[in-house]
């Protein structure tokens, strides 16, 4: 069954620095997305951002970028210039088949003033 | 755009008691999920429909029962509520390997 690790239950990191989630998951497939997604206190579950496995080049959008190691299977999410408003929780997500999804446990990201 | 709509937002029931969460979506996907995610935790799958007329089992589905009533709705019943089912629920929609999600209920069981 696929796996997904996220190692770092709280994480926390001063407004306009950068900080890094990390995420490890297992598969035996070679072609397949990963995804983070952010959940603020409203609830609601927030695309942030997806990789393509068959694309070597990492994905970025804005302040948000990956590290993407394949052969690791290693996934973490970089938050550069971190903004009050990034403060949720975020998880890492990859395909189980039928394009249903298996989260991490989550990470919760403090950001201080 | 109203996406994925979910209602209630808020439900409190008691043990024994059952009700329907709807859902439904305007986007035209064909695959529907359903999760529930508890404290702590992230999402897990309890069931989903990869076309309208088809339904399958997730991780978590025991207690569940699930109907695609169209290509836009899908509803999740709990036909005997019990505390382990206290949750927050969510509803989501498929589209080029991208998950669309409701707003999510948050029930809880007495």
């Amino acid at each position: 069954a696929q796996t997904v690790t996220q190692s770092q239950p709280e994480m926390s990191v001063q407004e306009a620095e950068t900080v890094t989630l990390s995420c490890t998951y297992d598969t035996s497939e070679s072609d397949y997305y990963l995804f983070w997604y952010k959940q603020p206190p409203s609830r609601q579950m927030i695309l942030v951002i997806r990789q393509e496995a068959y694309k070597q080049q990492n994905a970025t959008e804005n302040r948000f970028s990956v590290n993407f190691q394949k052969a690791a299977k290693s996934f973490s999410l970089k938050i550069s210039d971190s903004q009050l408003g990034d403060a949720a929780m975020y998880f890492c997500a990859y395909p189980g088949g039928a394009q249903k999804l298996v989260f991490g446990q989550g990470t919760r990201l403090t950001i201080n003033p | 755009n109203a996406g994925v709509t979910q209602t209630p937002k808020f439900q409190v029931l008691k043990t024994g008691q059952s009700m329907t969460l709807q859902c439904a979506q305007d986007m035209n996907h064909n695959s529907m999920y359903w999760y529930r995610q508890d404290p702590g935790m992230g999402l897990r799958l309890i069931y989903y429909s990869a076309s309208e007329g088809t339904t399958d089992k997730g991780e978590v589905p025991n207690g569940y029962n699930v109907s695609r009533l169209n290509k836009r709705e899908f509803s999740l019943r709990l036909e005997s509520a019990a505390p382990s089912q206290t949750s927050v629920y969510f509803c989501a929609s498929t589209s080029k390997n991208i998950q669309y999600f409701g707003a999510g209920t948050r029930l809880s069981v007495l």
